[in-house]
Formats: C-alpha cells, structure tokens, sequence
C-alpha cells in the first residue's frame, strides 16, 4: 500500500529535550516536506526535500533541522524544542501534482 | 509573502444544496491551484488540482479558476453529510511537480440533514 509513514503519532517532551519525528514513504517519491498546523494558522511549510541531499526552508523553519540522506526517509529534528513549537506536524511526499500526507504527529512541549 | 485567503466559516448547506467555497491568492504569478479536504484530526487529501482558467468538473466536484481575478473556487453538488470536512485552498508557482505549497486556513463545512 502506497503511505507515509510517521512516528511517533503522538509526543508529550519538556522544554530543551532534542527529538525527532521520522517520516518515510514507499512511493519512490523526490519530493518531500514538513508542514505544521496550528489553530487560526493553517498548514505552514516547515522545510522541504527535492531530493537526496537536497534541502531548503520553507516559511516556518526556525527551530527545525531536517536531513535527506536516502530517497524514502525525511526525518524532522527539533534539537531544542520550546512549548511554541505544540502543533500538528504532517509530513507530505509528491512526484508530480498531489501531496500524499502523512497521518500527522501531535507535539507538545511543556 | 504569497497569501491565500479563505472564509473560516463555518458554511452550512442543507443535504442536496451546492456548497460554494472560495479562495483568493495574492501573487499574480501563481500557476497551480489545489483543493483538499481535512477532516477533524486526519491529514489533508486532495480533491482537485487545477491550472488553467475556467472551470475542471470531477464527478460532485467543480474546481473553477480565474486567474484575472486571483480567485479559485470549488463547488461541491448534491452536498452529503460526508463532505462535512475543512476545505483547503492551496497554491504553487510551478505548474505540477507538487513544489511548496502556500495553504490558505480552510473553510469549514457543515453538510446538514
């Protein structure tokens, strides 16, 4: 079955603890993305991929690492996480017009 | 900073209306245009994607585009309590390639018996 997968669904950390939130996908897509939705604030571009070793900023980065060592995996990193940075995170793959998303990981930071 | 704007709503439609969502963008260069749907605690799906001005019909689903106006809308016929769900807007600058994407806040829709 064609899926984005993320783990872990669902995370409670403390302030400064490091954390990562891996996503992978099975569709040999190139593109991949990191997207947070906040209440009142839609769906906000964190960092994406265009491919291996291929990264940039989207409009929310700060606070975010990313890496893309292999095609199918695009793990996010929160080295020092704040409690602004609660959310819902969604990971998304494409190959062409449609973003397939992951399941979402609810974060939140104490 | 390229913006997409949509009416929070929430829209309620009677079971069988035309439910009429719409969608304003403010650069003049965008050239694709997406329509997903969210339900309450999912990830988002797509519905429609468009490029060209005019209207693109899939089965329930009306995705119109006038790019003049910076406007893109979707229609949903015969509405069901099953399209209750936030609607996104969402818009590139490439044509395909699924490149990043600017997400306007949604629209919610409320399907009533």
């Amino acid at each position: 079955e064609a899926q984005v997968t993320q783990n872990p669904r669902y995370l409670i950390t403390v302030t400064g603890k490091k954390l990562t939130v891996t996503c992978s996908q099975n569709m040999n897509h190139e593109y991949m993305s990191w997207y947070r939705q906040d209440p009142g604030l839609g769906l906000r571009q964190i960092y994406y991929s265009m491919n291996v070793e291929v990264t940039d900023k989207g409009d929310v980065p700060e606070g975010y690492k990313v890496s893309r060592k292999e095609k199918r995996n695009f793990p996010l990193i929160l080295e020092s996480p704040s409690p602004n940075q609660t959310s819902l995170y969604f990971c998304a793959s494409s190959l062409r017009n449609e973003q397939f998303f992951g399941p979402g990981t609810r974060l939140t930071v104490l | 900073q390229k913006e997409v704007e949509q009416n929070s709503g929430p829209l309620s439609v009677p079971e069988g209306a035309i439910a009429s969502l719409n969608c304003t963008y403010s650069d003049r260069g965008s050239q694709s245009f997406f329509w997903y749907r969210q339900y309450s605690g999912k990830s988002p799906e797509l519905i429609m994607f468009i490029y060209s001005n005019g209207d693109k019909e899939d089965g329930r689903f009306t995705a119109q585009l006038n790019k003049a106006s910076q406007y893109v809308s979707l229609l949903i016929r015969d509405s069901q309590p099953s399209d209750s769900a936030t609607y996104l807007c969402a818009v590139t600058d490439p044509p395909g390639g699924g490149n990043k994407l600017t997400f306007g806040t949604g629209t919610q829709l409320k399907v009533e018996l």
